[in-house]
């Protein structure tokens, strides 16, 4: 069973804001990505890791930052939020190699006023 | 640019009827074709399709790839309320497990 947790599930926050939403997984995936998905639109990429110490960049432009210290835990933060960040984020995780499904987390809905 | 494009977008059917879901992929050093079923939250993992012409079957659920012609379908038998959903289509390239997703067919179930 998939075990791969995401906090807050939603957060309401004002302009301007740091936050920080978390993700962590038990599987011990090496690779692990954050996804932006708009109300029924596509997912798309704006952060991955291929381990600790690793993080790059997804097809989307993102403002946020992700760290990889832990292998477990891949936080994504938002040094000032914005009411154009509104939006759901999505945690997945996967072993390494196109043969591995990711697997998702519950997601943030993040609602910024 | 890859690109993964799904349809159709939308679709309402009553119970027990048959729907096939369409999806078409442009993406460069193929990989995978994997299928996602989306209810309010995460995408939860249905199917990865990796070989033309062999189908895969879970239940009411089946879809095959075709790698020639760039297009997988997903078909769900004899529809049920709780197959309502948004159903994601996606492919990895051989880059290290990196999906482009399509937009997703929203399928709604009537009683």
């Amino acid at each position: 069973e998939a075990d791969i947790y995401q906090t807050p599930r939603y957060l309401v926050i004002g302009t301007g804001k740091k936050i920080t939403l978390e993700c962590s997984q038990t599987m011990g995936h090496d690779k692990m990505y954050w996804y932006q998905q708009d109300p029924g639109m596509e997912l798309h990429l704006i952060h991955y890791s291929y381990g600790v110490n690793s993080t790059e960049k997804g097809d989307l432009s993102s403002e946020s930052t992700v760290s990889r210290i832990r292998t477990e835990h891949f936080p994504l933060t938002l040094e000032s939020a914005r009411p154009s960040h509104t939006s759901q984020y999505l945690c997945a995780s996967s072993w390494p190699g196109p043969t591995y499904e990711q697997y998702f987390g519950p997601g943030t809905r993040l609602t910024v006023t | 640019e890859d690109k993964v494009v799904q349809s159709p977008l939308s679709l309402v059917v009553h119970e027990g009827d048959t729907v096939t879901l369409n999806c078409s992929y442009e993406v460069t050093n193929f990989r995978s074709l994997l299928w996602y079923k989306q209810e309010k939250k995460a995408p939860t993992f249905l199917f990865m399709l990796t070989s033309s012409g062999i189908e895969k079957k879970s239940g009411r659920l089946s879809s095959i790839l075709d790698k020639k012609e760039l297009f997988s379908i997903l078909n769900i038998t004899a529809t049920q309320t709780g197959d309502s959903a948004i159903y994601l289509c996606a492919a990895n390239n051989n880059a290290g497990n990196m999906l482009t997703f399509g937009g997703g067919t929203r399928l709604m179930v009537k009683p």
